[in-house]
């Protein structure tokens, strides 16, 4: 199962890039990686996700090593509503993804 | 707005009853699942359902049942309430089976006195 590892909290000036890494040495070779975040305690909102190239949307940056056994989502300009937790999941052998503790990004102006 | 609605948004009672939360997924999703998260903890996944057929159980006590309806939209049953069921749930909806991109509601707070 793809058990994920990341800092419990992290800060980051407004308006800089904000890098979250995350382990994931025990994924296997067709999970995909999931990043998500949650704002208080509202529903966890998706983010992006990636199998091995590195990919980028709207809201995010997902840089993927080439071993596949850790990943860094990249905020590009954090502003203070990127505040929250942000998860990094794998998915299990049942593709079920499986949600750690998360990193708390606060960010200050 | 995800898309996704949960209702009701609040819910208070007492130890002992029995509560239904209700899960509307986005348009045209099939796959609807329910996570359950204690206060300052990660989500637990509970269970999932796709176009109608549990597809997924995790960690979903006993006294917790699911059912997703022809229109598909689902409820999870909680009974014989305890203390430490008071959580928030989540609901969230895929358009996939198996894991995917997720949209979820709002949640459900449940306090039970």
């Amino acid at each position: 199962d793809a058990k994920t590892t990341q800092p419990t909290s992290m800060d980051c000036a407004e308006g800089r890039a904000a890098n979250l890494p995350c382990n994931h040495s025990t994924i296997s070779g067709n999970e995909y990686v999931y990043w998500y975040r949650q704002i208080h305690s509202q529903g966890p909102q998706y983010i992006i996700h990636g199998l091995k190239n590195n990919e980028t949307n709207e809201m995010a940056s997902l840089i993927i090593t080439e071993d596949r056994k850790s990943s860094t989502l990249i905020l590009p300009h954090a502003t203070l509503r990127d505040t929250a937790v942000y998860y990094c999941i794998g998915a299990d052998s049942n593709y079920q993804l499986i949600w750690g503790a998360g990193t708390k990004l606060i960010i200050k102006p | 707005d995800s898309g996704v609605t949960q209702t009701p948004k609040h819910l208070i009672t007492a130890t002992g009853q029995r509560v239904t939360l209700r899960c509307s997924p986005r348009s045209g999703d099939l796959s609807v699942y329910w996570y359950q998260q204690s206060l300052d903890q990660g989500l637990q996944f509970l269970i999932q359902y796709y176009n109608g057929e549990e597809r997924a159980k995790g960690n979903i006590l006993e006294r917790f049942s699911a059912q997703q309806f022809p229109d598909l939209h689902s409820e999870l049953n909680l009974s014989s309430l305890e203390l430490g069921d008071s959580a928030l749930y989540f609901c969230a909806s895929s358009a996939q089976g198996g894991t995917g991109t997720q949209y979820f509601g709002p949640g459900t707070r449940l306090l039970v006195l």
